[in-house]
């Protein structure tokens, strides 16, 4: 399977939304509810952030939130503080017991 | 809370084998999924195993599959990847994730990572 598309960056102002996109194909983002989304700050693990396409799990700031249209995947940062400079991957279930992950976005908050 | 701690990464050369263990608390183990995603530098995070509750299914990404085995131990809240004939390509960091109740939604605790290198 093939990896699912993510711009390299992205960036905003304190206080400012940002988007960020997730390309797949109609056999995996097109398909299933099932994308997620982690966050990852330099030198530790990915944490999520979203899961189901939309839920938030508990401790996630609701500045968090994702969405879907067809192949393509988004999630939005509202209202960007400093600590949410990271990288983000999206992942998406691919079917046939298979996960799918972005090459990830690094956004800077300037 | 869920704590995932890897072990047993390091240095090896191609061809060579290694086998890395993840020590779950924090959760009822045997009631889960669990999966290896692994890290290469600079890159994307890309999922490479995952073994059901009762370890009776594994199932393995294709780059993997024939070198890669995956074994849990539900009495000692242990997670196992036996891996061999090792590829410069397989150099990463390899975490250990646990799934969700729906194990398709992905990937939600993971552990800190351990390095494999393998190299000449």
């Amino acid at each position: 399977q093939s990896a699912l598309t993510q711009p390299p960056s992205a960036s905003g102002s304190p206080g400012q939304s940002v988007t960020i996109s997730c390309i797949g194909t109609s056999s995996d983002i097109g398909y299933y509810n099932y994308v997620s989304w982690y966050q990852q700050h330099p030198g530790k693990a990915p944490k999520l952030i979203i899961s189901h396409v939309t839920n938030r799990p508990s401790g996630v700031p609701d500045r968090f939130s994702g969405s879907k249209s067809g192949n393509t995947a988004s999630l939005t940062v509202s209202g960007l503080q400093a600590e949410d400079e990271a990288d983000y991957y999206c992942a998406s279930y691919a079917g046939s017991v298979t996960w799918v992950f972005g090459g990830g976005t690094k956004l800077t908050v300037l | 809370q869920v704590q995932l701690v890897e072990s047993g990464g390091g240095v090896v050369q191609p061809g060579g084998s290694l086998r890395l263990s993840c020590a779950a608390s924090g959760f009822t183990f045997n009631n889960f999924g669990m999966h290896w995603v692994r890290q290469a530098p600079g890159k994307g995070p890309e999922w490479v195993a995952f073994i059901r509750s009762d370890g009776r299914n594994k199932y393995y990404e294709d780059s993997v599959k024939g070198r890669f085995a995956l074994s849990r131990d539900n009495s000692k809240n242990t997670l196992d990847l036996q891996m061999n004939s090792l590829r410069a390509e397989d150099t990463a960091i390899y975490y250990c994730a646990k799934a969700p109740d729906i194990a398709a939604a992905g990937f939600d605790h993971w552990g800190q990572g351990t390095l494999v290198t393998v190299s000449s």
